[in-house]
């Protein structure tokens, strides 16, 4: 595809359920971060790829989260037993090397 | 740890120009310069890397200074596209990779 994609753009879930979160990065990007935004906030960085491996998982702000990303490409960030505090615009960004970040339109995550 | 952005707002007449800063209390490898508009997600402006480079085009442009830690985006002749809120995101060399740390955002409002 041209960009990042991500699925679905909007989810509702109900407090306590599991949701994941998909993200296809643009073909050929090595690396892959995942950002969270509240309502007016800034961008809250996650985690990060280098390939498949995750050097940088500092972000995850509990053991709820977890992200994996398998070939090189397609990533998945779930969240488990799903928390009001959780409800947030999640944005995936893609680049090439330490190069410009291109970001997906978001998936927003709104828990019940 | 988050740098920080000033002013957090600011209105501009169209034609006016705008300083926005972004500050860090670590050493620097680059600084990125990204712009959103309400509902979209972040758009790249452009990368600074350490030495002190001055990066500009159209009418907005950039500084990096290394030693203050502190970055600058200067947008002149203002444009009432220039809305928007922006970010900038300060990058370390950690051992597992670069990771982007955002600020908390600059709204800029361009009015006729």
């Amino acid at each position: 595809g041209a960009g990042v994609s991500q699925s679905p753009s909007n989810k509702v879930t109900e407090k306590g359920k599991d949701v994941e979160l998909r993200c296809d990065p643009i073909s050929g990007h090595t690396a892959l971060y995942w950002y969270r935004q509240s309502l007016g906030q800034g961008l809250e960085f996650l985690i990060y790829f280098q390939g498949n491996s995750a050097p940088d998982k500092s972000g995850l702000p509990s053991d709820r989260f977890s992200a994996e990303r398998t070939g090189g490409s397609v990533s998945t960030l779930t969240i488990q037993r799903t928390q009001q505090e959780d409800s947030a615009v999640y944005l995936c960004a893609s680049s090439y090397g330490y190069n410009e970040q291109f970001f997906g339109p978001g998936t927003r995550l709104t828990v019940l | 740890q988050q740098p920080v952005q000033s002013p957090q707002a600011v209105i501009l007449r169209e034609g006016e120009d705008a300083v926005i800063n972004c500050s860090s209390s670590k050493a620097l490898y680059s600084v990125h310069w990204y712009r959103q508009k309400h509902g979209e997600a972040p758009v790249f402006l452009m990368i600074l890397l350490k030495g002190g480079e001055q990066k500009g085009h159209d009418k907005i442009s950039a500084s990096f200074n290394e030693k203050k830690q502190q970055s600058s985006l200067y947008l002149t002749a203002s444009q009432l596209s220039y809305s928007g809120t922006y970010f900038c995101g300060t990058e370390i060399l950690t051992g597992g990779g670069n990771k982007l740390t955002f600020g908390t955002g600059t709204q800029l409002k361009v009015e006729l």
